[in-house]
């Protein structure tokens, strides 16, 4: 049973635009989420993180939006830039839950030229 | 450089040859775990440690151990490793309910 979800393998988007990756979520106790992103022969590294106390959260070009009623969370990358190119990892966790992350199956984003 | 260290970075053998990959961390970090990742499923929890001596399973541990005599390493066993095992591995650490660090990971394949 796949608690985290991204439905969406693959994103193509033209450098300079914006960039959504999207997640959904079905354990009602997640209440921390977190964004990874993962290049090739590399570990996934921290890129932002959001609370469920509130519903969005910013970090120069990176945004991430919750909503919780709908279980759905979303990365926006504005401006896209070829160097953000990589999978994007979504993760829930449930606080007293230790730090054991839940994944999703990651999306792989192409910025093109 | 904080980091986290996994050897080796790859790994080919043979099913039921025993190995061990190791995992080190220079972060003081109470906190470490082993993940795996495999096509279509995203990466998955097989065992943590909250300190030393302190382990407990994830989500799929069997026919893997861990231990935790000391708080910078982690190492994962496979005493009878099976094909079903072949994926790509990481570790991490943290401080307690702060972001995972990883590191760079673990091929490892099961003929």
């Amino acid at each position: 049973d796949q608690q985290v979800k991204q439905n969406s393998p693959s994103l193509s988007v033209q450098e300079g635009r914006i960039s959504i990756l999207n997640c959904d979520y079905t354990n009602s106790m997640f209440d921390y989420f977190l964004w990874y992103k993962k290049y090739p022969a590399e570990g996934p590294t921290f890129l932002i993180s959001i609370s469920s106390i509130k519903d969005k959260n910013e970090d120069g070009r990176f945004t991430v939006f919750l909503n919780k009623s709908a279980k759905h969370l979303s990365l926006h990358i504005v401006p896209s830039q070829p160097g953000d190119s990589a999978v994007y990892f979504c993760a829930a966790r449930v606080t007293g839950g230790g730090n054991k992350l839940t994944f999703g199956t990651g999306t792989q984003l192409k910025v093109e030229l | 450089e904080a980091q986290v260290t996994q050897n080796p970075r790859y790994l080919i053998t043979v099913t039921g040859k025993k190995l061990t990959v190791t995992c080190s961390q220079n972060m003081n970090h109470e906190y470490m775990s082993w993940y795996r990742q495999d096509p279509g499923l995203g990466l998955r929890q097989i065992y943590y440690s909250m300190n030393v001596e302190v382990t407990d399973k994830g989500d799929v541990p069997e026919g893997y151990k861990v231990s935790r005599k000391e708080k910078r390493n982690f190492p994962l066993i496979l005493e009878s490793p099976s094909p079903n095992q072949t994926s790509l591995y990481f570790c991490a650490s943290s401080l307690l309910h702060s972001p995972l660090h990883f590191g760079n990971g673990t091929r490892l394949t099961v003929t």
